[in-house]
């Protein structure tokens, strides 16, 4: 919803290529950043996630960056394959701390 | 490994029919989720459960209602199922409060003529 905003909303690169995705969020309260990886007809599953103590984190070829004072976070996703084609989503816990509210969604089409 | 199952993948009712759509985790996650999924909108939460008998909205709770009678089972209703309400519908549980990892159902694509 409008409270995280997600961008772009398709994004397609060529195999071996960067892709970057990017969410801005409202509520300077928020703590912790999930990203959401959905193939096509399957379900949404974690890819990688960051708190708000710490600026970066990576796992092989995905990376997520939080600028707290910005209020936006973003997914890297270096050397791209045509399995990382899916819809991504990000995700931010606002207001009511029980609850996320998650981005529009990326569709990512990485092209051999 | 958590499992979180859904009764359907794939439903077809028609207008002003009562639909339930029934979603089970067996992980003991206090909190659980219903979320419809459309394309460009991304994840609109309907409602979420905090606790057996607990619930609270969402931000389209409108035409839903939701029932956790077991910790491990929650129930989202469509009381009279509208064509708007055609959608993907999707279940999620989580352990604690927001910080945890949310795992998600297969889903259940309801179409409503």
């Amino acid at each position: 919803g409008e409270n995280v905003e997600q961008h772009p909303s398709t994004l397609s690169v060529q195999e071996g290529d960067s892709a970057v995705i990017k969410c801005t969020y409202s509520d300077s309260a928020s703590n912790y950043f999930p990203w959401y990886k959905q193939e096509l007809g399957k379900r949404p599953q974690l890819i990688i996630d960051i708190r708000s103590n710490v600026g970066e984190k990576k796992d092989q070829r995905i990376a997520v960056t939080l600028n707290k004072t910005a209020k936006h976070f973003s997914l890297h996703i270096t050397e791209t394959q045509p399995e990382d084609s899916a819809v991504y989503f990000c995700a931010a816990p606002l207001y009511n701390f029980n609850k996320f509210y998650f981005g529009s969604g990326t569709k990512l089409n990485v092209k051999p | 490994d958590v499992k979180v199952t859904q009764s359907s993948r794939y439903l077809v009712k028609r207008t002003g029919e009562k639909v339930f759509l029934e979603c089970v985790q067996d992980m003991d996650h206090e909190n659980m989720f219903w979320y419809r999924q459309d394309p460009g909108l991304g994840l609109r939460l309907i409602y979420f459960s905090y606790d057996v008998k607990m619930k609270e909205k969402g931000d389209i709770p409108e035409g839903y209602s939701v029932s956790r009678e077991k910790k491990e089972r929650f129930s989202l209703i469509l009381e009279s199922a509208s064509t708007n309400q055609t959608s993907m519908y999707l279940c999620a549980s989580r352990v604690g409060i927001a910080g945890d990892e949310q795992y998600f159902g297969p889903g259940t694509r309801l179409t409503v003529t």
